[in-house]
């Protein structure tokens, strides 16, 4: 166990709703990241946020959207969701060098 | 898209056997990492080797790393049934800010 919790573990949308996503990092991490990984693919890099800031972003629409809290949890909210957002997130937190602690997912299916 | 990629996508072997998987990346980097998931779970980090590193041990697993080629090779000893997962490899690239970039993975199974 890592200590990285993630809620909803599955959830099923409709095309066109919003989803937020919930992660509590592990005691002591100032830095989290979220990836999306589709089926029978590597993680993709969304963003990272260090100290409640966007720290970095990938090659994710603004409708991908996050935010830290001063307790360093974090959510992901995605807009207008599309069929191709159907993915596992996860989320990972980490002391800003080194590995990666990564929670069990969110499991998001967009019929 | 992704960085790096997986050699072979898919390996079985016998319990007891080693397994060698390969990646390739295409940028410069800070480090490389490999990652373990069970399917549909979060990822495990297993090892870490920094670009100044040629091979690192950890238990039954040994890392290369050549940056010349940009390549990386992740080997299992004496298998486990319980090896059996997806492996993947991740890059930390120069001036990324920490954003990892993961290859498509390796899926090995052990057979008992």
């Amino acid at each position: 166990e890592t200590g990285v919790t993630q809620s909803p573990t599955h959830l099923i949308k409709t095309r066109g709703q919003q989803v937020t996503l919930r992660c509590s990092s592990q005691s002591g991490h100032n830095t989290v990241s979220w990836y999306q990984q589709a089926l029978g693919q590597g993680p993709q890099f969304i963003f990272q946020y260090y100290r409640e800031e966007e720290n970095g972003r990938g090659n994710f629409p603004p409708r991908f959207s996050g935010l830290q809290f001063p307790n360093y949890s974090s959510e992901l909210n995605v807009n207008a969701l599309e069929l191709d957002d159907s993915a596992l997130y996860l989320c990972a937190s980490s002391s800003g060098v080194g590995e990666l602690f990564f929670g069990e997912g969110s499991r998001l299916t967009v019929l | 898209s992704q960085q790096g990629e997986e050699d072979p996508q898919a390996l079985s072997i016998q319990e007891g056997e080693n397994a060698t998987m390969n990646c390739s990346y295409k940028t410069s980097i800070n480090n490389l990492q490999w990652y373990r998931q069970n399917s549909g779970r979060g990822l495990v980090h297993l090892i870490l080797i920094r670009s100044n590193e040629r091979e690192k041990h950890s238990g039954r697993l040994r890392v290369t790393l050549d940056t010349s080629k940009k390549s990386s090779s992740l080997l299992i000893t004496a298998s486990r049934a319980a090896d059996t997962a997806s492996y993947f490899c991740a890059t930390d690239r120069s001036g990324s800010a920490r954003q990892l970039t993961f290859g498509s993975g390796t899926q090995l199974t052990v057979l008992p």
